[in-house]
C-alpha cells in the first residue's frame, strides 16, 4: 500500500479481554516501531523490529504486552489482560533500514478498555 | 538515555505571525539525527523538518526552518507566515546515528495559529 495502514482504527473492549493490533508497514520497509499515545501525551515507545527479529523490546510496560512481526512485513502487538491504563492510541511506524531514515506513521489505533 | 525536553506545553500565533518552538536534548553522542513531526488534529504524524547533527547549516523547508545549536543541544523549529493548517501539536525527536533505533520523543507542544 501506498503508506503504514493499522487496523483497527478503533477499539473498544472489556477490562480483561485480550486485544490485537495490526499494522502493515510500507513495502520494502525493514524496520517497524510501535509506540504508545496517551491522552494529550508524548510518544512512548514500546517495541522495534528490524526485519523479524526485535533487537529493542525495552518499552513494553509488562509482560501482558507482546509483539511479532512475520515475513518482514505485518506486526501484530497483542495486549492480554487489558486494564483501563491500557487506553492509548497506538501508533505504528516503518522505515527504510538506515540510520536516521524517516519513520513513516499509520493513523493508530484507539483503544479503549472499559 | 538520551532525553527530549520540550518546555513549552502550549502556543498560540497570530495567523501570519512567525512563532518559535523550543526543543533542548541530552546525548552523550557526536553524530545523531533530529526531527520535528507535527500531528494536527486528525492523528496523523507528519515529518516536518530533519537535521543531520553532523552538518552545521541549518535546515529549511519552506516556512520552516530549524535553529540547531549542537553546543547547547538545543533545536527549535521557527514557523513564518503561520498558517490555520499549522495548528497542531509539534513534537521534537531525537534519533541515534548507529543503526536503526527508536525515535524518541519529546512531551510535545501544541500550537494554536489564530486567525
Amino acid at each position: 500500500g501506498a503508506g503504514v495502514s493499522q487496523s483497527p482504527s478503533n477499539k473498544v473492549t472489556e477490562k480483561g479481554k485480550d486485544v490485537e493490533l495490526r499494522c502493515d508497514p510500507i513495502s520494502g520497509h525493514t524496520a517497524l516501531y510501535w509506540y504508545r499515545q496517551s491522552l494529550g501525551q508524548g510518544l512512548e515507545f514500546l517495541i522495534y523490529f528490524q526485519g523479524n527479529s526485535a533487537p529493542d523490546k525495552s518499552g513494553l510496560p509488562s509482560d501482558r504486552f507482546s509483539a511479532e512481526r512475520t515475513g518482514g512485513s505485518v506486526s501484530t502487538l497483542t495486549i492480554q489482560r487489558t486494564q483501563q491504563e491500557d487506553s492509548a492510541v497506538y501508533l505504528c511506524a516503518s522505515s527504510l533500514a538506515r540510520g536516521g531514515e524517516k519513520l513513516f506513521f499509520g493513523s493508530g489505533t484507539q483503544l479503549s478498555v472499559l | 538515555a538520551q532525553t527530549v525536553t520540550q518546555s513549552q506545553p502550549e502556543m498560540s500565533v497570530q495567523e501570519a505571525e512567525t512563532v518559535t518552538l523550543s526543543c533542548t536534548y541530552d546525548t552523550s553522542e557526536s553524530n545523531y539525527y533530529l526531527f520535528w513531526y507535527k500531528q494536527p488534529p486528525s492523528g496523523q504524524m507528519i515529518l516536518v523538518i530533519r537535521q543531520e547533527a553532523y552538518k552545521q547549516q541549518n535546515a529549511t523547508e519552506n516556512r520552516f526552518s530549524v535553529n540547531f545549536q549542537k553546543a547547547a543541544k538545543s533545536f527549535s523549529l521557527k514557523i513564518s507566515d503561520s498558517q490555520l493548517g499549522d495548528t497542531a501539536m509539534y513534537f521534537c525527536a531525537f534519533m541515534r546515528e548507529s543503526g536503526n533505533t527508536p525515535l524518541v520523543f519529546g512531551k510535545g507542544t501544541r500550537l494554536s495559529v489564530i486567525a
